[in-house]
């Protein structure tokens, strides 16, 4: 069972654009919120957080919205650039567990 | 201040013997917490350590797995008997002291590939 999903495997955007990145969960228990840049061959590298009580996180070119009545959360990176290229991972817990539990991931891929 | 250090990068065993992964917590983190990566899915958590404690080996395989956390030096995994699904990415991560309530950033080294051939 799923708890956590990324149902696009890759996305493709253009450089100075806004990338979108979408993650959808199942266990109305969880209350905090990560999402994780990975470059290959190195581990996740923690991104941006969001706890259940906010409907929105910013930080930079980064912002996570979180819907909890749709139980979906989305990454927005605005403008996009060559060096967001990565897979990004969306991550869950509750009651504040330390498991982390993760989506497959989205392959992001910057076009200049 | 260096980060969460993991080795070897690359382990290359045969079905039937062991692999020991080590992790060394960046400075100042007492917490320990190891993943496995299949290919093409995300992390899974496999256990939870604190300096000479299991706190949760919930996600970690009940035979041939042991992980361990001792007073001085790095955090070992263990795996004996390799067999080829054991071929995977472990990633350990680090956290400071949690407090209670306190979601805590897990901070990660660059993780181990095992190829069992």
């Amino acid at each position: 069972d799923q708890q956590v999903k990324q149902n696009s495997p890759s996305l493709s955007v253009q450089e100075g654009r806004i990338s979108i990145l979408n993650c959808d969960y199942t266990n109305s228990m969880f209350d905090y919120f990560l999402w994780y840049k990975k470059y290959p061959a190195e581990g996740p590298t923690f991104l941006i957080s969001i706890s259940s009580i906010k409907d929105k996180n910013e930080d930079g070119r980064f912002t996570v919205f979180l819907n909890k009545s749709a139980k979906h959360l989305s990454l927005h990176i605005v403008p996009s650039q060559p060096g967001d290229s990565a897979v990004y991972f969306c991550a869950a817990s509750r009651d504040s567990n330390y498991q982390l539990i993760w989506g497959a991931g989205t392959k992001l891929i910057i076009k200049p | 201040n260096a980060g969460v250090m993991q080795n070897p990068r690359h382990l290359v065993r045969r079905r039937g013997q062991e692999a020991r992964l080590r992790c060394s917590p960046m400075k100042g983190h007492s917490h320990v917490y190891w993943y496995r990566q299949l290919p093409e899915e995300g992390l899974k958590f496999m256990v939870y350590l604190q300096k000479e404690n299991i706190i949760d080996e919930s996600g970690m395989p009940k035979e041939r797995f042991s992980a361990e956390f001792p007073k001085e030096g790095p955090s070992i995994l263990r795996i004996q008997q390799v067999v080829r699904g054991d071929s995977a990415a472990y990633f350990c991560a680090s956290s400071p002291p949690r407090l209670a309530g306190d979601h805590n950033e897990q901070f990660f080294g660059p993780g181990t590939r095992l190829t069992v051939l």
